[in-house]
C-alpha cells in the first residue's frame, strides 16, 4: 500500500522570503501523480500544484515550485516570496496512474506560518 | 457553477442520532469522493462514485455509514447510530478524469457528536 509522509508539523518563513515543505512516499509502481494542496483556515482545500511521475522536469506555478526526486522518492514543495496568504495547511497526496485506482492519498500536513 | 458545495456547513448531534450530510459536485464532474478529517490529520478515504455507481467503500465506512448518489448527481452521506468518534469534518470532492488533474473540493460539514 502506498504511503505519504510529511516529517514536518509546522513551518515557519518570513513574509517574502522561501521556504521548503518537505514530502516523502512509499510506493511500488513507476506512473503515478503528486500533487500538494494548500488548506487555509476555515476554508476548503485548493490543489496548488501537480507532479507527473513519468516527466522529469520540475512542475511550476507562480511562485509554486516542486523539487520531484523519483529515486528517492521525495516531493517538496518550494515557496518562493512568501505572502501572508500563504499561511495554511499543506497536504501532500498521491494517486496512482493504474485506470483501477482512485483513491488520493493524502498526509498528514504541515502548518506554514508566515510572520510579517 | 460554483465549485463543490456541502450542507451543512457545522452539525452538532448528540450520541446516538442519525445525521445526513449533502454534496452537490461541479456538474460536469462525474467522480465523487467522501473523506473524513480529523484534527491535525490528513484527509481518509472514505468512498468514491462514478456516476452514481458506488465503486469503491474504506474499511473506515462501517455499517452505520452509508452513501448513495442518486442518478450521478448529488450525493448524501448518512451515519447512523452517531458516536464521538465520528466527529470529525466531512470533506466531499469531485473530478474530472478519475482524479488525475487533481481534486475539487468543498469547504465540509463539521460534525460534532455530544
Amino acid at each position: 500500500a502506498q504511503t505519504v509522509t510529511q516529517s514536518q508539523p509546522e513551518m515557519s518563513v518570513q513574509e517574502a522570503e522561501t521556504v521548503t515543505l518537505s514530502c516523502t512516499y512509499d510506493t511500488s509502481e513507476s506512473d503515478y501523480y503528486l500533487f500538494w494542496y494548500k488548506q487555509p483556515p476555515s476554508r476548503q482545500m485548493i490543489l496548488v500544484i501537480r507532479q507527473e511521475a513519468y516527466k522529469q522536469q520540475n512542475a511550476t506555478e507562480n511562485r509554486f515550485s516542486v523539487n520531484f526526486q523519483k529515486a528517492a522518492k521525495s516531493f517538496s514543495l518550494k515557496i518562493s516570496d512568501s505572502q501572508l496568504g500563504d499561511a495554511a495547511m499543506y497536504f501532500c497526496a498521491y494517486r496512482s496512474a493504474n485506470t483501477g485506482g482512485f483513491k488520493t492519498i493524502f498526509g498528514a500536513g504541515t502548518r506554514l506560518f508566515v510572520k510579517a | 457553477d460554483t465549485g463543490v458545495s456541502q450542507n451543512p456547513r457545522h452539525k452538532i448531534t448528540k450520541r446516538g442520532q442519525n445525521v445526513t450530510f449533502r454534496c452537490d459536485p461541479i456538474s460536469e464532474h462525474n467522480r465523487l469522493y467522501w473523506y473524513r478529517q480529523t484534527l491535525g490529520q490528513g484527509p481518509e478515504f472514505l468512498t468514491y462514485f462514478q456516476n452514481e455507481a458506488q465503486l469503491e467503500k474504506s474499511r473506515l465506512l462501517s455499517d452505520r455509514f452509508s452513501a448513495e448518489r442518486p442518478k450521478g448527481s448529488f450525493s448524501t452521506l448518512e451515519i447512523q447510530r452517531t458516536e464521538q468518534g465520528d466527529s470529525a469534518m466531512y470533506l466531499c470532492a469531485s473530478s474530472f478524469l478519475q482524479g488525475l488533474y487533481g481534486y475539487t473540493f468543498g469547504s465540509g460539514t463539521r460534525l460534532t457528536v455530544v
